[in-house]
């Protein structure tokens, strides 16, 4: 099944700067996934991201505060921006597992506090 | 949209003692389910997962069927272990972009 590599793995951050999360993964997927674990609660969806196109954001999202890239097929970003103590959460990209089956893989998550 | 109700936590329980851990789901058709593992510190892992009604997935001794006529899928294992201590978390898949949607998470702690 798919590996991700997620980084950093954690970031402390001061209020009003930002900070891009990537994703790279071993092989060639369609759809990547973003989501955020705020601390305690569930995971819950940002946006969808296909290759050569823009990112589909879930409600309450929008592309000015989570702007995301999608170069290629392997590789995808995640930009918090301007940042404030409640963006303070764990952020996750995830693909499917192994491609046309279900079953997702997550990578190990980016930890960032907002200081 | 789709939605999932998960059992709430905390959850504490002696070593091996019965574990069901409830899920529900609400979704237009049928959606693949899964139950989703976060040990301390860690990533979330896939546990294990059914795509149909009457599937049953297993994996580590955790079991779960996918009930249709209650839109169920509880989570089960008959002897826990201290080593099962973690969050765990039921979900669904569904949507045009089959995007995972999570229930809250129940946390589990098992005691020797």
């Amino acid at each position: 099944s798919a590996v991700i590599s997620q980084k950093p793995s954690r970031d402390i951050c001061q209020r009003g700067t930002s900070l891009t999360i990537q994703c790279q993964v071993d092989s060639q997927v369609t759809m990547m996934f973003w989501y955020r674990q705020q601390p305690g609660q569930s995971l819950t969806l940002i946006a969808t991201a296909n290759q050569g196109s823009e990112a589909t954001y879930e409600s309450g999202f929008v592309i000015d505060k989570f702007p995301i890239s999608r170069p290629n097929l392997t590789f995808s970003t995640l930009t918090v921006s301007n940042m404030s103590p409640e963006d303070s959460s764990i952020y996750l990209c995830s693909v499917e597992s192994v491609r046309g089956q279900r079953g997702y893989t997550f990578g190990s998550g980016t930890r960032l506090t907002v200081v | 949209g789709d939605s999932v109700t998960q059992m709430e936590g905390p959850v504490t329980l002696s070593e091996e003692a019965f574990l069901t851990i409830n899920c529900t789901y609400t979704a237009t058709g049928y959606p693949s389910l899964f139950w989703y593992v976060q040990y301390p510190g860690e990533g979330l892992q896939l546990l294990l997962k059914a795509t149909k009604a009457d599937d049953k997935g297993s994996n580590k001794g955790f079991e779960a069927t996918y009930r249709k006529e209650t839109t169920s899928f509880h989570l089960e294992k008959g002897s826990v272990q201290v080593s099962d201590s973690a969050v765990y978390f039921c979900a669904a898949e569904g949507g045009s972009a089959r995007q995972l949607t999570f229930g809250s998470g129940t946390q589990l702690t098992v005691l020797p």
